[in-house]
């Protein structure tokens, strides 16, 4: 049973771009996390999502963030517009059962920079 | 709301000397615990958990933790560390009420293992 999965592993980006990561779920979990790790700094949540769901969006930013998790296909974490506070590592989680005291479990994450 | 501190952002230990990474927490509601630890350019681990019942939990690795209520801690120890011990172990909690959660994590501690 393969983890969980992201893609790219490093995104570089220019300012104003767009940056798109993408998460596919452990086989069997409909339930995905996002966080963001700047650095020196711990993981912060953003998102909590199910399928063709958005549960808890209260730590994303109100603007240029926005995330999916449809039907079908990975999650996707969307940055319009990136500056330079956007460059940290993103990591994405998933479980199978949307209770709090379950384990979530972490891929490897996403290190975007922007030049 | 919850909060988790991490006190030590670095404690350097020789090899197979004990070890105790600090974690106090505050929060407004019961809340379950959790250690994971990240190695370079990886994903998170789950260490080990506390959700109720014996306040000694014993985790991977040969490391435990210690739920204290009354000083809102959960202290993570190990009796003698390994040179791949080596990461970033970060705390963490969920509320336990409200359904599924994001998780609140601490700034991390670098454990640096000295031969």
């Amino acid at each position: 049973n393969a983890g969980v999965m992201q893609n790219p592993r490093h995104l570089v980006r220019r300012r104003g771009q767009e940056a798109r990561l993408r998460c596919s779920p452990m086989k069997g979990h409909s339930h995905v996390y996002w966080y963001r790790q700047l650095p020196e700094e711990g993981l912060k949540f953003m998102v909590y999502l199910q399928k063709e769901n958005i549960i808890d969006e209260s730590g994303m930013p109100k603007e240029r963030f926005s995330a999916e998790f449809p039907k079908e296909g990975p999650s996707i974490l969307r940055i319009q517009q990136v500056v330079r506070g956007d460059s940290a590592a993103y990591f994405c989680a998933s479980s199978p059962i949307g209770y709090s005291y379950n384990e979530q479990f972490f891929g490897p994450g996403t290190r975007l920079t922007v030049l | 709301a919850q909060s988790v501190t991490q006190l030590d952002s670095q404690v350097p230990v020789f090899e197979e000397a004990p070890v105790e990474l600090r974690c106090n927490y505050s929060s407004s509601v019961s809340v379950y615990l959790f250690w994971y630890v990240q190695y370079p350019n990886q994903g998170l681990q789950l260490l080990l958990k506390y959700l109720s019942g014996s306040t000694l939990v014993k985790g991977i690795n040969g490391f435990e933790a210690e739920f204290n209520k009354s000083q809102t801690s959960f202290h993570l120890r190990k009796p003698s560390v390994h040179i791949s011990d080596t990461a970033e172990y970060f705390c963490a909690v969920s509320q336990k009420e409200g359904g599924a959660d994001g998780l609140t994590f601490g700034k991390g501690t670098h454990l640096i293992i000295q031969p």
